[in-house]
């Protein structure tokens, strides 16, 4: 088992353009979980779904959208990029009640 | 509102010696207290866990400890190896309905001296 991949694992971005991260896993969880880390900022919440076809604002929303294609796929999308959204991304999957599994990650950068 | 306090961003301790790892939380609402710990480059892991009904919980050189009254949360590796450096963040999870949410701390930075 794969547990929870992600694609790409790095992307330098012009403010302005747009892009979208996948993320898939292959453990049949019905929840699946968007964060950004920035340092000394922790993990935080952008959006989550807590089963094929609903989604959730988190924390921190703004800039950004995201699609629960099928019940393994949960992609990202940025419209428009702009450097405050320079971090890490980890997508994450779980049943409810149960501890998340992560991804490694991608890298962006917004210049 | 800050709902998870981890003052100390960092910790440096011998290697064969204990580290104490602590987080202090706000919403008295959580379910489930669990620590994850995150190489760099690298995604973060589940570590350990306790639930809201026990106050003790171990798995080999780990051990969590959860006071209520305080709310307090404790991670305590004994004894600590230089495979443990790290960064540890405490997360508090939240079941509402369909939806499970994990609320993180900052994270705690371990360095394990050989």
């Amino acid at each position: 088992n794969a547990g929870v991949t992600q694609t790409p694992k790095f992307q330098v971005l012009k403010t302005g353009q747009s892009m979208t991260l996948q993320c898939a896993q292959d453990m049949n969880h019905n929840s699946m979980y968007w964060y950004r880390q920035d340092p000394g900022m922790g993990l935080r919440l952008i959006y989550y779904s807590a089963s094929e076809g609903t989604t959730d604002k988190g924390e921190v929303p703004n800039g950004y959208n995201v699609s629960r294609l099928n019940k393994r796929e949960f992609s990202l999308r940025l419209e428009s990029a702009a450097p405050s959204q320079t971090s890490v991304y980890f997508c994450a999957s779980s049943e409810i009640g149960y501890e998340q599994f992560f991804g490694p990650g991608t890298r962006l950068t917004v210049l | 509102d800050q709902q998870v306090k981890q003052n100390s961003p960092s910790l440096s301790v011998q290697e064969g010696r204990i580290s104490i790892l602590n987080c202090d939380y706000t919403n008295s609402m959580f379910d489930y207290f669990l620590w994850y710990k995150k190489y760099p480059a690298e995604g973060p892991t589940f570590l350990i866990s306790i639930s809201s009904i026990k106050d003790k919980n171990e798995d080999g050189r780990f051990t969590v400890f959860l006071n209520k009254s305080a709310k307090h949360l404790s991670l305590h590796i004994v004894p600590s190896q230089p495979g443990d450096s790290a960064v540890y963040f405490c997360a508090f999870l939240g079941v509402t309905g369909a939806n499970s949410k994990l609320t993180f701390g900052k994270g705690i930075t371990l360095s394990v001296r050989p």
